[in-house]
């Protein structure tokens, strides 16, 4: 079936590092661009970055531009978050989701959600 | 600025039906949303498309209890036949090029 799965959440210091992953399975993962949200704890939904199916676009939220980095490997069906100077404010889980296909130009909805990984930046 | 607002609650009893309201800003009141659903401890589950003429296309395996509906810069989901499973954050969501936006979300309670 259709299905999204992260990895890569724990516990780091302030000013430290992360690589999430989320590992797509039950499509053809290169149709598809794909984003990252995260969600603070008893907060809403945030938009983090998306990369388009070939990896040609990328763009990101203003709160994580310079830090953060989206990539995917189509040949892997993976999803990467490279996520570097971590603050205590990137507390979060952080959830990948399926974006629009191809074919709308990266104009549609999230319609598939991951179950998320929790990252916590503290001393 | 594309913008999505939400009321931050809402409540309705069992088996009744409850509307939630979505708003596009100014300048972007012909959007698409999506809505969304998050039960506690959960993560986030499509709902729905729905377009400006208030077309929409359920995700699979949404009942059709869920529906959506347009006026103007709103965007509404009516949930009907209210059940105690429904109790839940709704977000909805739109986009643009470069951008996702999700509005503030809404917390439904099924009294």
């Amino acid at each position: 079936q259709v299905q999204l799965v992260e990895s890569g959440g724990g516990l780091v210091k302030p000013g430290g590092s992360l690589r999430l992953s989320c590992a797509a399975s039950g499509f053809t993962f290169s149709d598809y661009y794909m984003s990252w949200i995260r969600q603070a704890p008893g907060k809403g939904l945030e938009w983090v970055s998306y990369v388009s199916s070939s990896a040609g676009s990328i763009y990101y939220a203003d709160s994580v531009k310079g830090r953060f980095t989206i990539s995917r490997d189509n040949a892997r069906n993976s999803l990467f978050l490279q996520m570097n100077s971590l603050r205590a404010e990137d507390t979060a889980f952080y959830y990948c989701a399926r974006d629009a296909p191809r074919s709308t130009y990266g104009l549609d909805a999230f319609d598939i959600w991951g179950q998320g990984t929790m990252v916590t930046v503290s001393s | 600025q594309l913008v999505l607002t939400q009321s931050p609650s809402a409540s309705a009893s069992l088996g009744a039906s409850v509307k939630l309201t979505c708003t596009l800003s100014s300048g972007h009141t012909t959007y698409a949303i999506a809505w969304h659903q998050q039960k506690p401890e959960k993560g986030p589950r499509y709902l729905m498309k729905l377009n400006s003429d208030g077309g929409h296309n359920r995700g699979d395996g949404i009942p059709d209890r869920f529906s959506g509906s347009s006026s103007g810069a709103e965007r509404y989901l009516t949930i009907s036949s209210l059940q105690s499973e429904d109790e839940a954050d709704y977000y909805c969501q739109t986009w643009s090029s470069g951008i996702r936006v999700f509005g503030g979300g809404t917390k439904l309670t099924v009294l």
